[in-house]
């Protein structure tokens, strides 16, 4: 069966300082991959998304970005973080050129910018 | 361009009772339509989904909706609420422009509360 991975589940950094969070799928190949940031009291935003190793479509300029290094492997980063940082980043992942729309998500990793 | 509209940002119920949370869409094709729930600090895990079968689509937990192309709604209902239920519930419109991936859009969430 398929899994998604992620970590880590939460993390306080400072402002200024690097990030690192990062997603991998198991029992799957060539899924899309995405990453959507949920602030407090709001819905998702979608951040990327790829469709293959190397592809990556960022929705909205920011301070964030995103590489795809494997199949399976999604990471966010930032060389250098904002308080506007601070969010539950969920990654998820469908089943790619065959999906039908239905995301698969992991449990989230919740950032705290100080 | 496909878009979502959830009409109620918080909705209260009391046990027992009904449950319904509202959900309109826009898209341009012949889209797909999910309801996710999220509990506090969780991921979204799928309640139901309609992909151009049956317009009355069950789901877990005794949910389900109706897509009414006519209307372009598909609400979200429940017979009797459960203290269980509290959670946000997120609706979203997927379609597929050109033959190419689906891609997802959300609603900006609903926030079921239930009284006991």
């Amino acid at each position: 069966s398929q899994t998604i991975h992620q970590w880590p589940a939460t993390l306080v950094q400072p402002v200024g300082s690097p990030l690192s969070l990062e997603c991998t799928v198991e029992g799957t190949s060539n899924p899309n991959l995405y990453w959507y940031r949920q602030a407090a009291g709001r819905g998702l935003q979608l951040l990327f998304y790829s469709v293959g190793i190397g592809q990556i479509s960022s929705e909205v300029p920011q301070n964030l970005s995103a590489s795809r290094p494997q199949d399976r492997q999604f990471i966010l980063s930032s060389k250098k973080l904002l308080l506007s940082d601070s969010g539950f980043y969920l990654c998820a992942w469908d089943t790619g050129t065959a999906n039908t729309g239905e995301l698969f998500f992991g449990e989230g990793s919740r950032l705290t910018v100080l | 361009a496909q878009s979502v509209t959830q009409l109620d940002s918080h909705v209260s119920v009391s046990e027992g009772t009904p449950v319904l949370l509202r959900c309109n869409y826009s898209s341009s094709y012949s889209p797909s339509l999910f309801w996710y729930v999220q509990h506090p600090n969780k991921g979204l895990q799928l309640l139901l989904k309609y992909t151009s079968a049956a317009t009355l689509v069950k789901g877990i937990n005794g949910f389900e909706a109706e897509f009414k192309k006519s209307e372009t709604s598909f609400h979200l209902t429940k017979p009797s609420a459960h203290m269980s239920d509290a959670a946000e519930y997120f609706c979203v419109v997927s379609d597929r422009p050109s033959g190419g991936s689906y891609i997802p859009t959300f609603g900006r969430g609903t926030s079921l509360i239930v009284h006991p």
